[in-house]
C-alpha cells in the first residue's frame, strides 16, 4: 500500500461535467496539499490543508473546490472547466511539526478538459 | 510568485558520468528538498536538508545546503541508465509556516548507456 494514493490516475472531462479526484494517506499525516503540474512550468501550490483547516489558497479559480474532511483524505472537485486546466494534478502529504515539510507526493491525476 | 531558479534545464550524459545541478534562490530558505520524477508518476523525495552548510547523501547522490541559504546543489555520482528523469529542487522560505513549498523548473537527465 502506497503511502499517498490518487484515483482516478487518468481523466478525461467535457468543460460542462462535474468531477471529483480523490486522495488518501497512509503515512499519518497532518497537513495535505494539491498541486497542478503543466508542460514546462514548475509544480503550482493550489491548496494546503493543515489539520483539516484550508491555511492556503493561491488564487485557485472557483471552478476548483478543495474538501478535506478528515486528516486523511483530500478531495479536489471540478465543475465548469476549461481546456488551459488540463494538466497532472497532484497531492501531497506532510508531517507539519517544527520546521520539517518533507512533502510526500502521489502518483498524479492526468486529467485532460475537452 | 517567487521561483527557484534550477539548471541546468537539461542534461545528456553518458553511464558512468558524474551529474550535478543546482538551485538559486533571491530569498533565504530554511528547507531545501531535492525530488525525482519519472514520467507519469508523482515527485519522489530523494534528499532533505535543514541547517546551512549540511551536506547530506542517499547512495550515489548528494546534496549540500548552501552556507547562504540561498542555494543548493545535487550531484550524482556515476550515472546508470535509471537515473533518467527530471529532478526537482523545491524549498521553503524562511518565516513560511504553511508548509508551502516553491519549486524549480526542472532538470531533465538523460543517460546514455
Amino acid at each position: 500500500e502506497t503511502g499517498v494514493t490518487q484515483t482516478p490516475r487518468h481523466l478525461v472531462m467535457g468543460m460542462t461535467n462535474k468531477k471529483s479526484l480523490k486522495c488518501e494517506q497512509h503515512l499519518g499525516h497532518n497537513a495535505m496539499y494539491w498541486y497542478k503540474q503543466s508542460a514546462k512550468k514548475p509544480l503550482e501550490l493550489m491548496f494546503v490543508y493543515s489539520l483539516e483547516e484550508r491555511v492556503e489558497n493561491n488564487s485557485v479559480p472557483s471552478r476548483f473546490s478543495p474538501e478535506c474532511p478528515n486528516s486523511s483524505h483530500l478531495f479536489l472537485h471540478l465543475h465548469t472547466l476549461q481546456p488551459e486546466d488540463s494538466a497532472l494534478y497532484l497531492c501531497a502529504s506532510s508531517q507539519r511539526t517544527g520546521m520539517n515539510t518533507e512533502a510526500f507526493f502521489g502518483q498524479g491525476t492526468r486529467l485532460t478538459v475537452v | 510568485g517567487q521561483q527557484l531558479n534550477q539548471s541546468p534545464q537539461s542534461m545528456f550524459i553518458q553511464e558512468g558520468e558524474d551529474v550535478s545541478m543546482n538551485c538559486t534562490s533571491s530569498s533565504i530558505f530554511n528547507t531545501w528538498l531535492w525530488y525525482k520524477q519519472d514520467p507519469g508518476e508523482g515527485p519522489v523525495l530523494l534528499i532533505a536538508l535543514y541547517k546551512a552548510g549540511e551536506l547530506t547523501s542517499n547512495g550515489r547522490l548528494t546534496a549540500q545546503f548552501g552556507i547562504t541559504r540561498k542555494d543548493s546543489f545535487l550531484n550524482i555520482s556515476a550515472s546508470i541508465p535509471s537515473d533518467v528523469g527530471i529532478y526537482f529542487c523545491a524549498g521553503q522560505r524562511i518565516g513560511s509556516n504553511t508548509g508551502k513549498l516553491i519549486f524549480g523548473q526542472g532538470t531533465t537527465l538523460q543517460v546514455k548507456p
